[in-house]
């Protein structure tokens, strides 16, 4: 009974390499989000949507993009991975935005740059 | 700016009682979220707060005062799988989460 998937859980991919991480959820939750968290860090949001509704964050990089083809999947796209995007990658979904929205978590996708 | 205070570790023995602060400072407040977050792994839910005072689900309890800008989160009959990331994460007035870098709990036999 999985609620929110991620694949793959683990990732290598050379610098500069394109990567595509892959999220989706059998919960029918509205709103998708993606976030980067480093180790000992606070998760960082990249990107959300409430329903096809794209935001993205003022300080997300122009090298991350993202897409959301239908309400169960989202995916985060790297362009030209460098060493720095080395992360865990964790998306979340809840099922508004607004008032009470807990968010519920995939287990990650541990991002490796070599 | 926005900003989610909480202390980087504590170390607690197995069967005591811990508390983890909380202190924030955000444009708005829309509510508290307590998140467990073991190594390695996605957080889990595990408590809210929107209205002052304190919300006791089985050994965790979470305690929030607005005006104070505080919450803490108390854990009982510590175990040692209750060694983990502890988060505090705030909706602010756009329903944003804006998250602490949370506290790394080790529990001692």
């Amino acid at each position: 009974d999985a609620m929110v998937i991620q694949n793959p859980r683990y990732q290598v991919t050379q610098f500069g390499k394109p990567v595509t991480l892959s999220c989706s959820q059998t919960l029918n939750h509205n709103v998708m989000y993606w976030y980067q968290q480093k180790s000992s860090q606070a998760p960082k949001l990249l990107f959300h949507y409430y329903d096809k509704d794209f935001n993205n964050e003022a300080d997300t990089p122009d090298n991350f993009q993202s897409r959301r083809p239908n309400t169960s999947f989202c995916f985060l796209d790297i362009r030209s991975p460098g060493l720095g995007d080395a992360a865990m990658y964790l998306c979340a979904t809840s099922r508004s935005s607004g008032g009470y929205a807990e968010q519920y978590f995939g287990p990650g996708t541990r991002l490796t740059v070599t | 700016g926005q900003n989610i205070d909480q202390p980087t570790e504590m170390t607690a023995t197995e069967g005591a009682i811990v508390q983890i602060n909380c202190t924030y400072q955000t444009s708005g407040f829309n509510g508290l979220f307590w998140y467990q977050q073991h190594a390695g792994e996605a957080p889990t839910f595990l408590s809210y707060n929107v209205l002052d005072g304190l919300e006791e689900k089985g050994r965790f309890s979470s305690f929030l005062s607005r005006s104070k800008g505080y919450s803490y989160l108390l854990l009982k009959e510590l175990q040692m799988k209750d060694s983990a990331s502890y988060l505090c994460a705030v909706q602010d007035s756009n329903y944003q989460l804006i998250w602490g870098a949370g506290t790394k709990l080790i529990i001692k036999p």
